[in-house]
């Protein structure tokens, strides 16, 4: 399994400023992605993290916008950039580890951020 | 096209009623997985089952259980003497052959005491 600690839990930003959200996982791990889930709705995959290597965007998703970091197999970073009310939204960061001893994997999720802007 | 559907947005029931909640996926790869999460109102997302496709049969947890169908592509979750803490949102996703998750837009249980 793997232990995924994400932070901020939660904020509260003015609207044009930029937060950077961080996700730690206590294994290192292959596949690492960013989802946004926006009230009431379904979570949407915005990237796939990449280490050592651009994230790979979903459609309506832009780097400059999204940029993410992902320094090694343990760690990323998404940045929501120049916040307007309508990226309000818990934002998850989700691992897939191998579970078992046989060639299954899992998917494992952060704790999400849940972000209010104003 | 990789589609999963979950056609009950919300369900209502009182608490010891069993109660079922659908889904249903499209794929066009010949294995894929299936999951069911929940979420309760805290935000967390719990996971509950991972099923893959060679895998037909079905399966029971205590009061969860389970329904895959390959022939009607459906992967059903029935509670059975649901409980007040069952109630939150339930989420069906299909995993494709990029390890991406596809979510259905999930179904709110309120269980009602």
């Amino acid at each position: 399994s793997a232990v995924i600690s994400q932070k901020p839990s939660r904020d509260i930003c003015q609207r044009g400023t930029s937060l950077t959200i961080q996700c730690q996982v206590d294994s290192q791990v292959t596949m690492m992605f960013w989802y946004r889930q926006q009230p009431g709705q379904s979570l949407t995959l915005i990237a796939t993290a990449n280490q050592g290597s651009e994230a790979t965007y979903e459609s309506g998703f832009v780097i400059d916008k999204f940029p993410i970091s992902r320094p090694n197999l343990t760690f990323s970073t998404l940045t929501v950039s120049n916040m307007s009310p309508e990226d309000s939204s818990i934002y998850l960061c989700s691992v897939e580890n191998r579970v078992g001893s046989g060639g299954n994997t899992e998917a494992f999720f952060g704790q999400g951020t849940r972000l209010t802007v104003v | 096209a990789q589609k999963v559907t979950q056609a009950q947005t919300e369900i209502s029931v009182v608490e010891k009623e069993d109660v079922t909640l659908d889904c249903v996926y499209e794929t066009r790869d010949t294995t894929y997985y299936l999951f069911w999460y929940k979420q309760p109102p805290s935000g967390e997302l719990v996971f509950l089952i991972r099923r893959n496709s060679f895998d037909e049969q079905n399966e029971i947890s205590g009061r969860y259980s389970w329904n895959f169908q390959k022939s009607t592509s459906s992967f059903n979750f029935t509670i059975t003497a649901s409980q007040v803490v069952d109630s939150a949102v339930y989420f069906c996703a299909l995993r494709d052959s990029n390890y991406q998750l596809i979510w259905g837009a999930g179904t709110k249980l309120i269980i009602k005491p």
